[in-house]
């Protein structure tokens, strides 16, 4: 069973298309990251959110992180070419849990934005 | 740029063959951590240093694999007896506190 669960696992979009990336657990983690990981690279990190019903903007991006903090979601406005890859999840449980410094990942979301 | 390094960024290698990586973290993140990425699926944790302190270890990391931070700075991930399975891109990460910055990977095909 994932930990993390991301949805949908591939996406297909045409350019100036949001779309909505989502991210469930039912544990509660202490914080929550967001990569973008190209073929062959290694995950670049977008935002790391902490609070219950925290959100954050970055350019076209929005991060929204659970009041629970078991779910977040990544909501893309007017995607872009550059917007392709694979966009992941990873959480940190709390610390009373095993594994305290440890990232879950889910399995990634793979977005394509065809021009 | 002074992110995560990690060489070599591919090795290609025979069954039974003994391979080793190295990671150089950001300077100054005392944290190091080792994970594991196959096709289609999510990074997996295989073990995280404090330092030189090598504090968790997954249940992934079997006894053939064993990771080294001799003085807290750069690690070494070394895999004895390599199978196929073992076919992966390793990724290295380090922290101050809780947000980790991946390298770029080592990429293995064992052969």
């Amino acid at each position: 069973t994932q930990l993390l669960e991301q949805s949908p696992q591939f996406l297909s979009i045409q350019e100036g298309e949001n779309l909505t990336v989502y991210c469930n657990s039912s544990s509660v983690f202490s914080s929550l990251q967001w990569y973008r990981q190209e073929p062959g690279e290694g995950p670049v990190l977008l935002v790391t959110v902490v609070t219950g019903g925290e959100v954050k903007k970055l350019k076209r991006l929005t991060f929204q992180f659970g009041d629970a903090r078991k779910d977040s979601s990544l909501h893309i406005t007017a995607a872009q070419p550059g917007d392709t890859g694979l966009y992941l999840c990873a959480g940190t449980l709390t610390p009373s849990g095993a594994g305290s410094y440890q990232l879950t990942f889910g399995k990634g979301t793979k977005l394509s934005v065809i021009p | 740029d002074t992110g995560v390094s990690q060489n070599p960024r591919h090795k290609i290698t025979k069954r039974g063959q003994n391979v080793t990586f190295r990671c150089d973290p950001i300077s100054e993140h005392n944290r190091l951590y080792w994970y594991r990425q196959t096709l289609g699926q999510g990074p997996e944790f295989l073990t995280y240093f404090q330092n030189e302190a090598q504090l968790e270890k997954s249940r992934l990391l079997s006894d053939r694999f064993s990771a080294e931070r001799p003085k807290g700075s750069f690690s070494t991930l070394e895999i004895q007896r390599t199978e196929q399975g073992d076919s992966a891109m390793y990724l290295c990460a380090s922290s101050r506190w809780g947000t980790q910055y991946f390298g770029p990977g080592t990429r293995l095909l064992v052969l």
